[in-house]
Protein backbone atom coordinates (compact mmCIF):
# COMPACT_ATOMS: atom_id res chain seq x y z
CA UNK A 1 0.00 0.00 0.00
CA UNK A 2 0.90 3.49 -0.19
CA UNK A 3 1.12 6.52 2.46
CA UNK A 4 0.87 10.50 1.98
CA UNK A 5 4.50 10.14 1.99
CA UNK A 6 6.18 7.23 1.09
CA UNK A 7 7.83 5.32 -1.79
CA UNK A 8 6.20 4.35 -4.70
CA UNK A 9 5.23 0.65 -4.23
CA UNK A 10 3.73 -1.71 -6.74
CA UNK A 11 1.48 -4.32 -7.04
CA UNK A 12 1.33 -7.35 -9.34
CA UNK A 13 -2.16 -8.92 -9.67
CA UNK A 14 -3.02 -11.63 -12.68
CA UNK A 15 -5.76 -10.67 -14.80
CA UNK A 16 -9.12 -11.55 -13.47
CA UNK A 17 -7.93 -11.32 -10.00
CA UNK A 18 -9.22 -8.49 -7.15
CA UNK A 19 -6.59 -5.75 -6.51
CA UNK A 20 -6.59 -3.81 -3.51
CA UNK A 21 -4.26 -0.86 -3.19
CA UNK A 22 -4.01 1.01 0.09
CA UNK A 23 -3.29 4.35 1.39
CA UNK A 24 -2.64 6.03 4.54
CA UNK A 25 -3.39 9.62 5.43
CA UNK A 26 -2.45 12.13 7.70
CA UNK A 27 -4.79 14.54 8.22
CA UNK A 28 -7.42 13.16 10.66
CA UNK A 29 -9.86 16.53 9.53
CA UNK A 30 -9.81 15.50 6.12
CA UNK A 31 -13.18 15.47 4.44
CA UNK A 32 -13.09 14.45 1.09
CA UNK A 33 -10.57 11.69 -0.70
CA UNK A 34 -10.26 10.76 -3.97
CA UNK A 35 -8.58 8.17 -5.88
CA UNK A 36 -6.94 8.91 -9.47
CA UNK A 37 -5.66 6.78 -12.40
CA UNK A 38 -2.69 7.46 -14.42
CA UNK A 39 -1.67 5.86 -17.59
CA UNK A 40 1.70 6.44 -18.46
CA UNK A 41 2.03 9.80 -20.30
CA UNK A 42 -1.43 11.37 -19.72
CA UNK A 43 -2.86 13.11 -16.52
CA UNK A 44 -4.52 11.95 -13.45
CA UNK A 45 -8.31 10.78 -14.45
CA UNK A 46 -10.49 10.32 -11.42
CA UNK A 47 -11.40 6.97 -10.50
CA UNK A 48 -14.07 7.10 -7.26
CA UNK A 49 -14.48 9.74 -4.16
CA UNK A 50 -16.04 9.04 -0.64
CA UNK A 51 -16.79 11.77 1.36
CA UNK A 52 -15.57 11.31 5.18
CA UNK A 53 -19.11 10.67 6.45
CA UNK A 54 -19.12 7.88 4.52
CA UNK A 55 -17.19 4.09 4.66
CA UNK A 56 -17.79 2.49 1.53
CA UNK A 57 -18.74 3.62 -1.79
CA UNK A 58 -19.16 1.65 -4.97
CA UNK A 59 -18.79 2.36 -8.18
CA UNK A 60 -18.35 0.51 -11.36
CA UNK A 61 -15.97 -2.58 -10.36
CA UNK A 62 -14.19 -0.47 -8.08
CA UNK A 63 -14.97 0.47 -4.26
CA UNK A 64 -13.23 2.38 -2.36
CA UNK A 65 -13.43 2.14 1.96
CA UNK A 66 -12.45 4.76 4.26
CA UNK A 67 -11.83 3.25 7.86
CA UNK A 68 -10.95 7.02 9.87
CA UNK A 69 -10.38 5.68 13.34
CA UNK A 70 -6.93 4.66 11.88
CA UNK A 71 -6.83 6.98 9.03
CA UNK A 72 -6.69 4.35 6.18
CA UNK A 73 -8.25 4.52 2.60
CA UNK A 74 -8.17 1.43 0.69
CA UNK A 75 -9.52 0.52 -3.29
CA UNK A 76 -10.72 -2.18 -4.43
CA UNK A 77 -10.92 -3.45 -8.29
CA UNK A 78 -12.66 -6.41 -9.07
CA UNK A 79 -11.94 -8.50 -12.27
CA UNK A 80 -8.58 -6.82 -12.97
CA UNK A 81 -8.02 -6.16 -16.40
CA UNK A 82 -4.51 -5.77 -18.52
CA UNK A 83 -5.78 -1.88 -18.95
CA UNK A 84 -5.99 -1.16 -15.05
CA UNK A 85 -2.31 -1.18 -15.24
CA UNK A 86 -1.79 2.31 -14.29
CA UNK A 87 -0.08 4.71 -11.18
CA UNK A 88 -2.95 4.48 -8.50
CA UNK A 89 -2.98 7.84 -6.07
CA UNK A 90 -5.12 8.79 -3.32
CA UNK A 91 -5.45 12.46 -2.34
CA UNK A 92 -7.19 13.96 0.73
CA UNK A 93 -9.12 17.23 0.93
CA UNK A 94 -10.41 19.35 3.51
CA UNK A 95 -13.06 22.32 2.30
CA UNK A 96 -11.42 25.44 1.23
CA UNK A 97 -7.81 23.86 0.73
CA UNK A 98 -5.99 21.92 -2.34
CA UNK A 99 -5.56 18.28 -2.45
CA UNK A 100 -2.84 16.41 -0.29
CA UNK A 101 -1.80 14.16 -3.00
CA UNK A 102 0.25 10.70 -2.26
CA UNK A 103 3.40 9.62 -3.98
CA UNK A 104 0.97 6.52 -6.13
CA UNK A 105 0.85 2.69 -5.67
CA UNK A 106 1.88 1.19 -9.65
CA UNK A 107 -0.20 -1.40 -10.43
CA UNK A 108 0.96 -4.16 -13.24
CA UNK A 109 -1.69 -6.63 -14.37
CA UNK A 110 -0.02 -9.60 -16.14
CA UNK A 111 -1.84 -12.04 -18.24
CA UNK B 1 -9.27 15.57 -20.63
CA UNK B 2 -9.77 17.92 -23.53
CA UNK B 3 -12.05 20.16 -21.62
CA UNK B 4 -8.58 20.92 -19.48
CA UNK B 5 -5.89 22.21 -21.91
CA UNK B 6 -1.87 22.61 -21.72
CA UNK B 7 0.46 24.50 -23.85
CA UNK B 8 3.35 23.73 -24.70
CA UNK B 9 3.06 19.70 -24.45
CA UNK B 10 6.98 19.86 -24.46
CA UNK B 11 9.31 21.78 -23.89
CA UNK B 12 13.68 22.01 -23.95
CA UNK B 13 14.78 25.01 -22.91
CA UNK B 14 18.11 26.15 -21.16
CA UNK B 15 19.47 27.29 -17.76
CA UNK B 16 18.21 30.88 -17.30
CA UNK B 17 15.49 31.07 -19.84
CA UNK B 18 12.19 32.39 -19.01
CA UNK B 19 9.64 30.03 -19.60
CA UNK B 20 5.50 29.77 -19.91
CA UNK B 21 3.79 27.10 -19.50
CA UNK B 22 -0.41 27.86 -20.21
CA UNK B 23 -3.52 26.25 -18.76
CA UNK B 24 -6.86 26.75 -20.32
CA UNK B 25 -10.07 25.36 -19.45
CA UNK B 26 -13.70 24.84 -20.62
CA UNK B 27 -15.44 23.36 -17.93
CA UNK B 28 -16.60 26.77 -16.25
CA UNK B 29 -14.78 26.05 -12.95
CA UNK B 30 -13.84 28.86 -10.76
CA UNK B 31 -10.44 26.67 -9.14
CA UNK B 32 -7.44 26.11 -11.14
CA UNK B 33 -4.27 24.31 -10.00
CA UNK B 34 -0.48 23.89 -10.95
CA UNK B 35 1.82 21.13 -10.04
CA UNK B 36 4.98 19.18 -10.95
CA UNK B 37 5.54 15.21 -11.03
CA UNK B 38 8.83 13.91 -10.79
CA UNK B 39 9.53 10.54 -11.57
CA UNK B 40 8.41 8.24 -9.17
CA UNK B 41 6.61 10.80 -7.11
CA UNK B 42 3.73 12.09 -6.05
CA UNK B 43 2.06 15.60 -7.67
CA UNK B 44 3.69 18.16 -5.73
CA UNK B 45 1.15 21.33 -5.87
CA UNK B 46 3.22 24.59 -6.61
CA UNK B 47 0.23 27.61 -6.69
CA UNK B 48 -3.84 27.53 -6.81
CA UNK B 49 -6.18 30.10 -7.25
CA UNK B 50 -9.68 29.69 -6.38
CA UNK B 51 -10.52 32.97 -8.09
CA UNK B 52 -9.58 34.97 -10.78
CA UNK B 53 -8.72 37.40 -8.02
CA UNK B 54 -7.38 34.61 -5.70
CA UNK B 55 -3.40 33.11 -6.01
CA UNK B 56 -2.26 30.89 -2.98
CA UNK B 57 1.47 29.37 -2.87
CA UNK B 58 1.28 25.63 -2.73
CA UNK B 59 4.23 23.54 -1.19
CA UNK B 60 7.15 23.99 -3.67
CA UNK B 61 6.26 27.43 -4.92
CA UNK B 62 9.91 28.84 -4.58
CA UNK B 63 11.19 29.64 -8.43
CA UNK B 64 7.77 29.69 -9.85
CA UNK B 65 4.89 32.82 -10.57
CA UNK B 66 1.80 32.49 -11.63
CA UNK B 67 -0.84 34.44 -13.52
CA UNK B 68 -4.79 34.07 -13.78
CA UNK B 69 -5.77 36.00 -16.48
CA UNK B 70 -9.41 35.02 -16.81
CA UNK B 71 -11.62 32.51 -14.89
CA UNK B 72 -10.67 29.88 -17.99
CA UNK B 73 -7.10 30.71 -18.01
CA UNK B 74 -4.27 30.22 -15.56
CA UNK B 75 -0.44 29.73 -16.45
CA UNK B 76 2.60 29.17 -15.11
CA UNK B 77 6.23 30.97 -15.49
CA UNK B 78 9.31 29.62 -14.55
CA UNK B 79 11.32 33.02 -14.73
CA UNK B 80 15.22 31.98 -14.80
CA UNK B 81 14.91 28.11 -15.44
CA UNK B 82 17.34 25.61 -13.35
CA UNK B 83 17.79 22.26 -14.22
CA UNK B 84 16.31 20.36 -11.23
CA UNK B 85 12.71 22.26 -12.69
CA UNK B 86 13.28 20.07 -14.84
CA UNK B 87 9.66 17.81 -14.55
CA UNK B 88 6.76 16.94 -15.62
CA UNK B 89 4.29 20.17 -15.03
CA UNK B 90 0.05 19.30 -14.55
CA UNK B 91 -2.94 21.92 -14.98
CA UNK B 92 -6.21 20.84 -13.10
CA UNK B 93 -9.53 22.53 -12.39
CA UNK B 94 -12.11 21.94 -9.86
CA UNK B 95 -15.55 23.38 -9.18
CA UNK B 96 -16.31 25.04 -5.61
CA UNK B 97 -17.12 22.78 -2.85
CA UNK B 98 -21.16 23.14 -1.80
CA UNK B 99 -21.35 25.28 1.20
CA UNK B 100 -20.29 22.97 4.18
CA UNK B 101 -19.06 20.48 1.98
CA UNK B 102 -15.86 19.49 0.88
CA UNK B 103 -13.07 20.44 -2.03
CA UNK B 104 -14.83 19.31 -5.42
CA UNK B 105 -13.22 16.62 -7.52
CA UNK B 106 -10.23 17.72 -9.67
CA UNK B 107 -9.88 17.57 -13.49
CA UNK B 108 -6.55 17.22 -14.77
CA UNK B 109 -4.70 18.37 -18.18
CA UNK B 110 -2.10 16.06 -20.36
CA UNK B 111 0.48 17.37 -19.09
CA UNK B 112 3.55 19.58 -20.06
CA UNK B 113 7.36 17.45 -20.12
CA UNK B 114 9.60 19.92 -19.37
CA UNK B 115 13.38 19.98 -19.90
CA UNK B 116 15.99 22.34 -18.25
CA UNK B 117 19.28 22.12 -19.70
Amino acid sequence: GESVGLHLPTLSVQEGDNSIINCAYSNSASDYFIWYKQESGKGPQFIIDIRSNMDKRQGQRVTVLLNKTVKHLSLQIAATQPGDSAVYFCAEGLFGYALNFGKGTSLLVTP
Amino acid sequence: DADVTQTPRNRITKTGKRIMLECSQTKGHDRMYWYRQDPGLGLQLIYYSFDVKDINKGEISDGYSVSRQAQAKFSLSLESAIPNQTALYFCATSASGLAGGSTDTQYFGPGTRLTVL
